[in-house]
């Protein structure tokens, strides 16, 4: 099955700006999606696709994506943007009706 | 509003099964697929499997086969995840997060609240 490998730690100072990157071989078959994650939350969708926001989510999140390697890109971080950051793709094994996760970054704003 | 609400703690001995639901409701529960996902303490995400919500067919994670039943009620819009034979390694947050796609890229939510499940003897 695929992998998809995250950066465990991130930080970011406070009003800067933050990329968080995904790397794995369905990404080059697949968009990711993306998923923020607050203490003792469930994760909330923020990104998907090419760069899709749902509603609600603020215009400082943006996705990109290159060869094997996806981004999140915080434009302006703010305190409450702190979280874990989790990225998911659709399984590119042949043959294979699946998702993975990537391991989650912790993002850290200072 | 779209919301899945789950079911509630559970607390299980080593060797039992545990049954999680999830109610849907504020859409039109046959037209999205419905995915399990766990977190044990401390961890990252873990996807589990997805159930067809319109024709019940299912497809796990290879980690999980022949230990995980998922299964749907359309009467009441609910899906329901079984996991059987559990150890403390099950011991996690089960949430179910509905699906929706378009091209080559799925995207889960909303997602439900979680349900922990606690394995000990």
């Amino acid at each position: 099955s695929s992998e998809l490998t995250q950066d465990p730690v991130v930080s970011v100072a406070l009003g800067q700006t933050v990329r968080i990157t995904c790397q794995g071989d369905s990404l080059r078959n697949f968009y990711a999606s993306w998923y923020q994650q607050k203490p003792g939350q469930a994760p909330a969708l923020v990104i998907y696709g090419k760069n899709n926001r749902p509603s609600g989510i603020p215009d400082r999140f943006s996705a990109s994506n290159s060869g094997n390697t996806a981004s999140l890109t915080i434009t302006g971080a703010q305190a409450e943007d702190e979280a874990d950051y989790y990225c998911k793709s659709r399984d590119s094994s042949a043959n294979s009706w699946s998702w993975v996760f990537g391991g989650g970054t912790k993002l850290t704003v200072l | 509003q779209v919301q899945l609400v789950q079911s509630g703690a559970e607390v299980k001995k080593p060797g039992a099964s545990v049954k999680v639901s999830c109610k849907a409701s504020g859409y039109t529960f046959t037209s999205h697929y419905m995915h399990w996902v766990r977190q044990a303490p401390g961890q990252g995400l873990e996807w589990m499997g997805v159930i067809n919500s319109n024709d019940g067919r299912t497809t796990d994670a290879q980690k999980f086969q022949g230990r995980i039943i998922m299964t749907r009620d359309t009467s009441t819009s609910t899906v329901y995840m079984e996991l059987s034979s559990l150890t403390s390694e099950d011991t996690a947050v089960y949430y179910c997060a509905r699906d929706s796609s378009s091209s080559r890229v799925w995207w889960f939510d909303p997602w439900g609240q979680g349900t922990l499940v606690i394995v000990s003897s």
